[in-house]
């Protein structure tokens, strides 16, 4: 199985200030006869199912915030949030969906500081 | 507007049954894979199982081999997961996935509301 890593486990950042959030794969998620990473990222509010924002590494889900972005390949992906809003506190999942079975990453939790 | 509704959760002893059921609306469902992804009391997300989009390939998470079994019934646009066995290990939210696409290996690009199943004598 393929075991997903996230860190930092929590963290809190200032109104408008950028949050980075890493994610780790114990092996590649890059397909290589496409050249996709097979990586997509979700927020969860609390009470809520989660919600797409990431595929792909680094495709925005339609209606997502551009402050919103992704990045990285084969092993080592980042959430980026430009300009954190009170809306987004929130826990965030990485998972991949290159080998079943699919597999998230333990969750960062952001908050506002 | 797609919306997926999932039902059947409830109370049940340790080595019992449910039949969970996610009805879909507003998308051609027989066009995507599904998956069941559960979330236990105040834990990650674990993904459960998953289904092509004509029914013709399963795919589950070791843990529940040979206890659930995934299934779908395009001309009702519903999907199913039959457990059996329960554990008390069971027991968390369970929710139906979206898969972007017919394969199974794609984003899970819309959620249900989630339905709990409790096991626990």
């Amino acid at each position: 199985d393929i075991v997903m890593t996230q860190s930092p486990d929590s963290l809190a950042v200032s109104l408008g200030e950028r949050a980075t959030i890493n994610c780790k794969s114990s092996q590649s998620v890059l397909f290589s006869s496409n050249n996709e990473n097979y990586l997509a990222w979700y927020q969860q509010k609390p009470g809520q199912p989660p919600k797409l924002l990431i595929y792909w590494a680094s495709t925005r889900e339609s209606g997502v915030p551009d402050r919103f972005s992704g990045s990285g390949s084969g092993t080592d992906f980042t959430l980026t949030i430009s300009g954190l809003q009170a809306e987004d506190v929130a826990v965030y999942y990485c998972q991949q969906y290159y080998s079943t079975p699919f597999t998230f990453g333990p969750g960062t939790k952001v908050d506002i500081k | 507007e797609v919306q997926l509704l999932d039902s059947g959760g409830g109370l049940v002893q340790p080595g019992g049954s449910l039949r969970l059921s996610c009805a879909a609306s507003g998308i051609t469902f027989s066009n995507y894979a599904m998956n069941w992804v559960r979330q236990a009391p105040g834990k990650g997300l674990e993904w459960v199982s998953g289904i092509s989009s004509s029914g013709g390939s399963t795919y589950y998470t070791d843990s529940v081999k040979g206890r659930f079994t995934i299934s779908r019934d395009n001309p009702k646009n519903t999907l199913y997961l039959q457990m059996n066995s329960l554990r008390v290990e069971d027991t968390a939210v369970y929710y139906c996935a979206k898969g972007a696409g017919y394969d199974i290996y794609d984003v899970l690009d819309i959620w249900g509301q989630g339905t709990m199943v409790t096991v626990s004598s």
